[in-house]
């Protein structure tokens, strides 16, 4: 049992250039979510999906669009990237059922765009 | 959701309780307190979370204030390993899957 894994922990970017960060978890939930990380800020949301084929805006989604066509990944693209996406990006997911409300995190990606 | 404020940081001494406070004075009737820490580089853990009454897991001690105003979340016996950002969150349990909201949290250190 992975838990939630990231594909990849490490990329590098030239302004414009486009890329799919991968978000994979094995434990059936229908919530997932990808959130971006600043230094020293916490985590703010980007988008999120409660099922299959479902996506929907969070906090920040500008410049980013989001895919979910399979129950167990979701994916996140940047169609042109630029120097103000250098982040590190994390994806959760939760299952509906649970009432905690306890989301289970991915080890993140660190993304620089130059 | 709610909004929170915890102090920037703090220090602990290995072995001791470390206490971390978050005020949260606008919380209503139906949102719950959760905490996760994030230790360098990781993506953020779930540590634990209340409604009214003060919980207890493996992990740590949850005590929320009668006013349900603030809470405390208690390392009995802080470790290096639990030097991290704490974040306090809070949110209604049930209904919606919008995501988490995270302040700056508290950086605790634990002192060797």
């Amino acid at each position: 049992n992975a838990g939630v894994t990231q594909t990849p922990k490490f990329r590098v970017l030239k302004t414009g250039q486009s890329m799919t960060l991968l978000c994979a978890q094995d434990m059936n939930h229908e919530y997932m979510y990808w959130y971006r990380q600043d230094p020293g800020m916490g985590l703010r949301l980007i988008h999120y999906s409660v099922g299959e084929g479902t996506t929907a805006k969070g906090e920040v989604p500008d410049g980013y669009n989001v895919s979910r066509l399979k129950k167990q990944n979701f994916l996140l693209g940047l169609e042109s990237a630029a120097p103000s996406q250098t982040s590190v990006y994390f994806c959760a997911s939760t299952s509906s059922g649970l009432a905690t409300y306890e989301q289970y995190f991915g080890p993140g990606t660190r993304l620089t765009v130059t | 959701d709610a909004k929170t404020t915890q102090p920037p940081s703090m220090d602990c001494a290995e072995g001791r309780a470390a206490n971390l406070p978050c005020n949260h004075s606008t919380i209503s009737g139906n949102e719950y307190v959760y905490w996760y820490r994030q230790i360098h580089s990781q993506g953020p853990q779930y540590i634990i979370h209340g409604l009214k009454n003060n919980e207890t897991n493996e992990m740590a001690s949850l005590i929320i204030t009668e006013d349900r105003k603030s809470s405390t979340l208690i390392l009995p016996h802080a470790t290096l390993r639990d030097t991290a950002v704490y974040y306090c969150i809070v949110r209604v349990a049930w209904g919606g899957a919008d995501g988490l909201t995270f302040g700056k949290g508290t950086h605790l250190i634990i002192q060797p």
